[in-house]
């Protein structure tokens, strides 16, 4: 398996832009997050889709933000508008559910996002 | 979930082995501890998880004390690719929630 894959690696856009990030799972987890990862507070969770249904959103900093999974194999996060404070490492990561390996997290190489 | 306590920062000669402490004095009987690293510009990478027994892989050795309020992640033989930010984690085993809350970690260098 190829990993989890993540577009764009770079991204850098304007305020006020509208930003889309993109995130492939492993082939067969049923779990996938996103975080978000900055010098001030470091690497923290947005978002987390079990079965393709948000189980806990609760990190998603505002309204600007949303995310979606629309099936097994695929994910997006959404900013609009963007504002240069977004501007982060944004990591997706997968996982299966079962058992002691439900904890067991494989990650994306991040999107580095700068909105200007 | 319980806390962790790590050094921000150690350092460990290429071929020695690096021993990493994390406490996490407040873990519960039902709590798993998870080591993950960092590798600078990489997403974070797994690697190993115990409960109460010394664990090992390929990639490293985790002790537990018999108390469980702390852990030590041992890097064998260090190389220079094993510099890295290194996060301790305590997860509630057979918790629904996917949940890992990352602190700051170790950083760890390894010089030649």
């Amino acid at each position: 398996d190829a990993g989890v894959i993540q577009s764009p690696r770079h991204e850098v856009t304007e305020m006020g832009q509208e930003v889309t990030l993109r995130c492939k799972p492993i082939s067969g987890h049923n779990s996938l997050f996103w975080y978000r990862q900055t010098m001030m507070r470091g690497l923290e969770l947005l978002i987390y889709f079990n079965n393709n249904v948000p189980i806990d959103d609760s990190g998603m900093p505002e309204d600007r933000f949303s995310a979606k999974m629309p099936n097994a194999s695929f994910s997006t996060l959404k900013i609009q508008p963007s504002e240069p404070r977004d501007s982060a490492v944004y990591f997706c990561a997968s996982s299966y559910l079962s058992g002691e390996a439900k904890n067991i997290q494989y990650f994306g190489a991040g999107t580095r996002l700068s909105v200007l | 979930d319980a806390k962790t306590t790590q050094p921000p920062s150690m350092d460990c000669a290429e071929g020695r082995a690096a021993n990493l402490p994390c406490n996490h004095s407040t873990i519960s009987g039902n709590e798993y501890v998870y080591w993950y690293r960092q590798i600078h510009s990489q997403g974070p990478q797994y690697i190993i998880h115990g409960l109460k027994n010394n664990e090992t892989n390929e990639m490293a050795s985790l002790i537990i004390t018999e108390d469980r309020k702390s852990s030590t992640l041992i890097l064998p033989h260090a190389t220079l690719r094993d510099t890295a930010v290194y996060y301790c984690i305590v997860r509630v085993r057979g918790s629904t929630l996917g949940r890992l809350y990352f602190g700051r970690g170790t950083q760890l260098t390894v010089w030649p």
